[in-house]
């Protein structure tokens, strides 16, 4: 199974700070990464998908990069809204896998 | 806009066979190059994926998990349905579908289902 080893777990930001969170997989999985936002009682809602491109409706504060095997979900000017879980996923090997989750709370 | 919907049964005793079945709006389970999933959460494990299915009834499951699952679609309802035999307490979870393109160019959850087994 691919593992996805997110990084930081949790971390506390402001409103407008820039925030950064890492998924490093265990091997190549040729940019076929989701990337998630889950607030406490919801579904996952898909932000990113191909590593790097936005789903429609998404805030464009919001960005994925990365290839191969590290990839990085970006948040611009981090906004009240935005605190909750991310998760990354791959969809490019079954089974499908999920990062264990960053959660971005308020400092 | 693809809307899921997937009402539980709540309750279930170990042994029981947990069934799910998650209504599809805005979109046909039969469409080409659509996927259709089943995932789980728990606060222990996080996300787990259960299984997939294509239009083309190409279906995947999770090995953890293969013997004791099938997942299957009804054309005719528009809807797709998960079963899990024998459930223990391990698979208390919520459970939620998803369904959107192969490429992940659109991707949809359902609100989820929280079931628990005592």
């Amino acid at each position: 199974d691919v593992q996805l080893t997110q990084s930081p777990s949790s971390l506390s930001a402001s409103v407008g700070d820039r925030v950064t969170i890492s998924c490093r997989a265990s091997q190549d999985i040729n940019n076929y990464v989701a990337w998630f936002q889950q607030k406490p009682g919801k579904a996952p809602k898909s932000l990113i998908y191909a590593a790097s491109s936005l789903q429609s409706g998404v805030p464009s504060r919001f960005s994925g990069s990365g290839s191969g095997t590290d990839f990085t979900l970006t948040i611009d000017s981090l906004q009240p809204e935005d605190f909750a879980t991310y998760y990354c996923q791959q969809y490019n090997t079954y089974p499908l896998t999920f990062g264990g989750g960053t959660q971005v709370e308020i400092k | 806009q693809l809307l899921l919907q997937e009402p539980g049964p709540g309750l279930l005793k170990p042994s029981e066979t947990l069934s799910l079945t998650c209504a599809v709006s805005g979109g046909s389970v039969g469409t080409t190059n659509y996927y259709w999933a089943w995932f789980r959460q728990t606060p222990g494990k996080g996300l787990e994926w259960i299984g997939s299915f294509y239009y083309n009834g190409i279906v995947y499951y999770n090995p953890s998990l293969k013997s004791r699952v099938n997942i299957y679609a009804d054309l005719s309802k528009n809807q797709f349905s998960l079963n899990l035999t024998a459930v223990t307490a391990a698979d208390t979870a919520t459970y939620y579908c998803d369904g959107g393109t192969g490429p992940r160019t659109v991707m949809s959850w359902g609100q989820g289902a929280r079931v628990t087994v005592s």
